[in-house]
């Protein structure tokens, strides 16, 4: 079944403490991103990249950082987070910009 | 700086009503617009929109889009208490994989 799937989907964990969000794609989709959800500000695009290797910033990436090293995975990784990083994350893949995009079941992440 | 406003924020219905969702833009270089369908979870494609003036339609949802006045609209006819959901509108900036979302509106159809 073609899916973009993220682990965990669900973590609770405190400030400061390194922690990588999984997003894997087995549509062999070029595009990837990785956005936000939050109350009053819809969602918005953390990082994404356009290949193997080749990454950047979206709206909001302070705080974050990702790799590309493989096609189908792009992780997130949160090298000391904060609590105003609490949100729902949705990683999303697409084959090129004139397809459509498909999100991951998203990572409610909450950081005390 | 790029922006999408959606109107209205939350909307309630009564069952079999027609409802119209707002979604405007500004942005440095348009490329394209998305609607999706937010559930209880991951957002679910709706429809992409490049051109003015060409209508899309999948059942019962329609939307069009109009370049000159910087704007979108989706249509749901004969709404269904499954049509309840979060519906989000997003620009793509052209030359870049860059989605700009609105905040969304929360569509309630009661039965």
């Amino acid at each position: 079944e073609a899916q973009v799937t993220q682990n965990p989907r669900y973590l609770i964990t405190v400030t400061g403490k390194k922690l990588t969000v999984t997003c894997s794609q087995n549509m062999n989709h070029e595009y990837m991103s990785w956005y936000r959800q939050d109350p009053g500000l819809g969602l918005r695009q953390i990082y994404y990249s356009m290949n193997v290797e080749v990454t950047d910033k979206g709206d909001v990436p302070e705080g974050y950082k990702v790799s590309r090293k493989e096609k189908r995975n792009f992780p997130l990784i949160l090298e000391s987070p904060s609590p105003n990083q609490t949100s729902l994350y949705f990683c999303a893949s697409r084959l090129n910009s004139y397809n459509e995009q498909f999100f991951g079941p998203g990572t409610r992440l909450t950081v005390l | 700086e790029d922006k999408v406003v959606q109107s209205p924020l939350s909307l309630v219905v009564h069952e079999g009503d027609t409802v119209t969702l707002n979604c405007s833009y500004e942005v440095t270089n348009f490329r394209s617009l998305l609607w999706y369908k937010q559930e209880k979870k991951a957002p679910t494609f709706l429809f992409m929109l490049t051109s003015s003036g060409i209508e899309k339609k999948s059942g019962r949802l329609s939307s069009i889009l109009d370049k000159k006045e910087l704007f979108s609209i989706l249509n749901i006819t004969a709404t269904q208490t499954g049509d309840s959901a979060v519906y989000l509108c997003a620009v793509e900036i052209q030359g870049a994989q860059k989605l700009v979302f609105g905040q969304g509106t929360r569509l309630t159809i009661n039965p």
